[in-house]
């Protein structure tokens, strides 16, 4: 059984540019989330998709938008890059989105790292 | 909002002993759930323990248990015979259960250092 998996682990891009990160959530899971993991931080949760909407959403502008896929899967897109976007990207995934799945366990992938130069 | 404070930024123990991380909480919530997460260097994080505030009895998971203290908000998770596979960065989470938080908030970690 395939757990979270994400790619790329690692890119490099330039200020002012976009980046598309994917992921693909464990099987049988219909939630996912993204979260930004700053070096020496704890992650910090950016938006929740669930039934291809977005359920919740954090404290980031809208350069950071996203996608989920009839098949679960889904996409965090971040346009104008800045050097502060350089981060560990991390994808969770659940079963069920709202409070009465709020203690089902949710699993990550290894992230994605993005430098931005 | 709620808030997780993590005031340890990294312990050390040596190998079979045993080492208490701590962690507390700020929240208005009375029903929520805590979390203890490692992120090995592989940078995936894994599930280590989970706590239900509305049961008192504390959480165990083999070597890994908890001290739940609702009322001073405080979530401590012991580690007993450390093991050296047990370095790693330590994460405690919190998650709501109100209509409009469910994401995790998570403290800033805890460095694990395992002396052989």
């Amino acid at each position: 059984d395939a757990g979270v998996t994400q790619s790329p682990t690692h890119l490099i891009k330039t200020r002012g540019q976009q980046v598309t990160l994917r992921c693909s959530p464990k099987s049988g899971h219909d939630t996912v989330s993204w979260y930004q993991q700053a070096l020496g931080q704890g992650p910090q949760f950016i938006f929740q998709y669930y039934e291809e909407e977005e359920r919740q959403r954090g404290n980031f502008p809208d350069r950071f938008s996203g996608h989920q896929f009839p098949n679960y899967s889904s996409e965090l897109n971040v346009n104008a890059l800045l050097l502060g976007d350089s981060a560990l990207y991390l994808c969770a995934s659940s079963s069920g989105w709202d409070r009465t799945y709020s203690g089902n366990t949710i699993y990550f992938g290894e992230g994605s790292w993005l430098t931005v130069v | 909002a709620q808030t997780v404070t993590q005031s340890q930024p990294e312990m050390s123990v040596q190998e079979a002993e045993t080492v208490t991380l701590s962690c507390t909480y700020d929240t208005s919530e009375s029903d929520y759930y805590l979390f203890w997460y490692k992120q090995p260097p592989s940078r995936q994080m894994i599930l280590v323990i989970r706590q239900e505030a509305y049961k008192q009895q504390n959480a165990t998971e083999n070597r890994f248990s908890v001290n739940f203290q609702k009322a001073a908000k405080s979530f401590s998770l012991k580690i007993s015979d450390s093991q050296l596979g047990d370095a790693a960065m330590y994460f405690c989470a919190y998650r709501g259960r109100t209509d409009s938080n469910y994401q995790l908030i998570w403290g800033a970690g805890t460095k694990l250092i395992i002396k052989p």
